[in-house]
């Protein structure tokens, strides 16, 4: 049972490069997330997915794009990559929401450099 | 609009010392908060959470809705609780949960 599994772990671009990060959950959970961290920020929310088929924009969604694969996958991509979107990446995913209380199982992370 | 502040982001105390990390919250409803941590080369994980009431590696958090907060405590700091510490915030039937900036706990030996 791995939990939410992150690809790749790390990546450099150039900027104007695209590119797309991975994420799968094998816990049957509805609801995915896609978080930055960055320093002194804390964790601000991109886009998340409640559900297969739906799609929310977050805190910073400006500049990238997601899509609910299916239930297991969630994918985070960037058209063109910006030296301000360095940052580490987190997928995350839970039960839904209205179940009440339903914590966030995270990946291990995506350490993006953009230069 | 949903804000949670953890006003330190550095905060070293000496093992065996009492420690509390600091939270606020700015929500209009009931939340649903907890508290988060991330140690040195882990993913972030969940610490506890204020529905459960529960004390997890010695922590401990009381929501005090008058004062909009749910500081983490624990009576006595060890070495092993050296790490990363997030609050977090669910609106009340929302799917999104709204982070906190991080307070990185340090303890001395």
């Amino acid at each position: 049972n791995a939990g939410v599994t992150q690809t790749p772990k790390f990546q450099v671009l150039k900027t104007g490069q695209s590119m797309t990060l991975q994420c799968a959950q094998d816990m049957n959970h509805n609801s995915m997330y896609w978080y930055r961290q960055d320093p002194g920020m804390g964790l601000r929310l991109i886009y998340y997915s409640a559900s297969e088929g739906t799609t929310d924009k977050g805190e910073v969604p400006n500049g990238y794009n997601v899509s609910r694969l299916n239930k297991r996958e969630f994918s985070l991509r960037l058209e063109s990559a910006a030296p301000s979107q360095t940052s580490v990446y987190f997928c995350a995913s839970s039960e839904a929401g209205r179940q009440g209380n339903s914590p966030l199982h995270f990946g291990n992370g995506t350490r993006l450099t953009v230069t | 609009a949903q804000r949670v502040t953890q006003p330190e982001k550095l905060l070293s105390v000496f093992k065996g010392a009492p420690v509390e990390l600091k939270c606020n919250y700015s929500y209009s409803g009931s939340p649903e908060l907890f508290w988060y941590v991330q140690y040195s080369r882990q993913r972030l994980q969940l610490l506890l959470r204020h529905i459960s009431r529960e004390s997890i590696k010695g922590f401990t958090a009381d929501l005090n809705k008058g004062e909009t907060s749910f500081h983490l405590k624990k009576p006595f700091a060890q070495e092993e609780d050296s790490a990363m510490y997030y609050c977090a915030l669910r609106g009340q039937g929302a799917q999104k949960l709204v982070f906190g900036q991080g307070t990185r706990l340090t303890i001395n030996p």
